[in-house]
């Protein structure tokens, strides 16, 4: 398996609050992305980065921000969670044509 | 708009069955296609397609790109439960450096013994 982990597995916050989820990898990639993925959408990108400091916006980046400050760690921040940000949260390395993914993060928003 | 459009959404077979799972894509500045496998965790790649009519093939699993009709399709011989899992079938694309990945829906099998 790459070497992908994210932080933390699961977590349960209420609207309104900041959250903040952590991927980081030990394969030197400088391309990194967010997804999220939910029933009858599939996986949709919400940001990626490709390179330190360098990022840019997916399809579904509205209420989220991140932010790359080392090429190990890409860092998804939802300023002031909503229920519609329900879902299960992806991280994935390397150039679109092979990425590899992180184990996944199961956000509940109440 | 780009899309990827899977089908079926949903596929029930038995086992020793053979499937063929379609994807079609609208995507600009096509590049490749990819397919991954997805259990009950991350998604994992199974194949990159890029040149039309080059099958590729892993054990009982294969996959061919049609660049002219943008589709591909995904066959899998003898299945087994083992094979139960959402299909997804992803774009490639993009202008200048930049790239732009667009997901299908993906096709749930279910392979019953």
């Amino acid at each position: 398996d790459a070497g992908i982990t994210q932080s933390p597995r699961h977590k349960v916050t209420e609207t309104g609050t900041p959250v903040t989820l952590r991927c980081h990898q030990t394969e030197n990639h400088r391309y990194m992305y967010w997804y999220r993925q939910d029933p009858g959408h599939g996986l949709r990108l919400i940001h990626y980065s490709y390179g330190v400091k360098d990022t840019d916006k997916g399809e579904v980046s509205d209420g989220y921000s991140v932010s790359r400050s080392k090429t190990e760690d890409f860092l998804l921040t939802l300023e002031s969670a909503t229920s519609s940000q329900t879902s299960v949260y992806f991280c994935a390395i390397g150039r679109g044509y092979e990425q590899y993914f992180g184990p996944g993060t199961r956000l509940t928003v109440t | 708009e780009d899309k990827v459009v899977q089908s079926p959404l949903s596929l029930v077979v038995h086992e020793g069955d053979t499937v063929t799972l379609n994807c079609s894509y609208e995507v600009t500045n096509f590049r490749s296609l990819l397919w991954y496998k997805q259990e009950k965790k991350a998604p994992t790649f199974l194949f990159m397609l890029t040149s039309s009519g080059i099958e590729k093939k892993s054990g009982r699993l294969s996959s061919i790109l049609d660049k002219k009709e943008l589709f591909s399709i995904l066959n899998i011989t003898a299945t087994q439960t083992g094979d139960s899992a959402v299909y997804l079938c992803v774009s490639v694309g993009g202008e200048g450096g930049s790239e732009k990945l667009v997901f299908g829906k993906g096709t749930k099998l279910t392979v019953n013994p």
